[in-house]
């Protein structure tokens, strides 16, 4: 069974500063995705990012960066110079590729979330 | 592209009374969509995937009998909590998977329904 662990409850720190949220994850599948999002207060979840399990290229969006590392089932996402808009809880998740949904992508499993507080 | 939206956004009921939520992707074909509960302050939970045409497949610890899901087009799934009572109280979302086999692994969330019983 597939699992995702979010070991930081929640993060705080000084606007301009780097924050980098962990996860962790377990699957025995070898074709996998792994997420993030982001949800605002207002519950709706904003898509960040989606890495398959074969590409384990790092990725730079802007202030944002992604860590994967398939040696220690990690995908990492780094906040370069945080803003208080970043503040709000992030979710890391993970899909597999089999089951019940006709060979597509699974339902997500997500981790706990981490509540990040950007402050001023 | 890739709209998802759900309704109501918020419910309101009385114990015992059944609650119908609504899942519809605007511009796209979904053969499956995932139905997820958060507790507040909690993590989303997978509760079923419905598949078009088919029986949902529920996650284990969840009552198909209380939560009665139809997906009986492209575009619509029902979640329907029956009987229901204060613990059944939690933000609901829906997701939608664009395309069908290997290649689609897009989910498209709705913004969620927050229902309340009383």
């Amino acid at each position: 069974a597939q699992k995702v662990t979010q070991a930081q409850t929640e993060i705080s720190v000084v606007e301009k500063e780097d924050v980098t949220l962990d996860c962790v994850y377990e699957t025995r599948d070898t074709t996998y995705y792994l997420f993030w999002y982001k949800q605002p207060p207002s519950g709706e979840l904003v898509f960040l990012i989606r890495r398959n399990s074969f590409d384990e290229q790092n990725e730079i969006s802007g202030r944002y960066s992604w860590n994967f590392q398939k040696s220690t089932s990690s995908f990492n996402f780094t906040i370069t110079a945080s803003q208080v808009v970043d503040s709000a809880v992030y979710f890391c998740a993970l899909s597999e590729a089999s089951g019940n949904s006709g060979g597509g992508a699974d339902g997500l499993t997500f981790g706990k979330g981490t509540h990040l507080i950007i402050q001023p | 592209g890739a709209v998802v939206s759900q309704h109501p956004s918020w419910v309101i009921c009385k114990s015992g009374t059944s609650v119908k939520i609504e899942c519809r992707s605007l511009d796209f074909q979904a053969t499956t969509m995932f139905w997820y509960r958060q507790f507040p302050k909690q993590s989303l939970m997978l509760m079923a995937t419905s598949n078009e045409g088919s029986k949902a497949t529920y996650e284990q610890g969840v009552e198909k009998d209380k939560f009665l899901i139809n997906h009986a087009s492209l575009t619509l799934s029902t979640l329907t909590v029956t009987s229901a009572h204060p613990e059944d109280s939690s933000f609901y979302i829906c997701s939608a998977r664009r395309g069908i086999g290997r290649v689609s692994y897009e989910q498209y969330f709705g913004p969620g329904t927050r229902l309340t019983v009383t």
